[in-house]
């Protein structure tokens, strides 16, 4: 079975400080994916990279980068968080040409 | 831009009856559609994938269908069991592009005993 974890379930960040969200898959899946969930608007892509030191941005990379060194590992970066970005992260991963996507449990983030 | 929307309103019904939920997408048709489940508190998981040149598909209970002319897919439950009570997230797919997706906000489904 493909699993992919993230490294926090429930994380609480005050305001402009540094976060770090990290997802880990072990199947050896080429594409990573970051998404934010919240409510009324569904899974919005945030960015994704399709190998390792590869990122595209998705559809709301603002405020946020990522970092891929090695292919198992896919991290997202609030650079300074804000209250805006208080959401459901989700990681997934897939095979480059399959199409199922395949997700983490999600990290919920509280940004005071 | 490419949009897909579900029914935003949750959709109750009685164990034992049949389930459809909505997605229809904007726009030219995506190379294909996939259903994901999502309970609360946890990540999607895949259930269904159906192509532009398919008409239905099924597993077990499952059961979904791509309308090209409606811009339409349904997502259907036969015998439905409270087990089934989620959310359920229709998205739509591009060939290459990495395979991303463009995710609906879902639609929670409750089933009553």
């Amino acid at each position: 079975d493909v699993k992919v974890t993230q490294s926090s379930r429930y994380l609480v960040k005050r305001t402009g400080e540094k976060v770090f969200l990290e997802c880990v898959q072990d199947m050896d899946h080429e594409n990573m994916f970051w998404y934010r969930q919240d409510p009324g608007l569904g899974l919005r892509l945030i960015y994704f990279s399709y190998d390792v030191k590869m990122k595209e941005k998705g559809d709301i990379p603002e405020g946020y980068s990522v970092s891929r060194e090695k292919k198992e590992r896919f991290s997202l970066i609030l650079e300074s968080a804000s209250t805006n970005q208080t959401s459901m992260y989700l990681c997934a991963s897939s095979r480059r040409n399959w199409e199922t996507q395949y997700f983490g449990p999600g990290t919920r983030l509280l940004v005071l | 831009s490419q949009k897909i929307e579900q029914n935003s309103e949750a959709l109750n019904i009685q164990e034992g009856k049949t389930a459809t939920l909505t997605c229809n997408y904007t726009n030219y048709s995506p190379a294909y559609l996939q259903w994901y489940r999502q309970d609360p508190g946890r990540g999607p998981v895949f259930l269904l994938l159906i192509r532009e040149n398919e008409k239905e598909k099924r597993k077990e209970r499952l059961k979904v269908t791509f309308d090209t002319t409606l811009k339409q897919s349904l997502f259907h439950i036969t015998a439905s069991q409270p087990a089934d009570s989620a959310t359920y997230l229709c998205a739509r797919g591009e060939p290459g592009g990495y395979n991303k997706l463009i995710f609906g906000a879902g639609t929670r489904l409750a089933v009553h005993p």
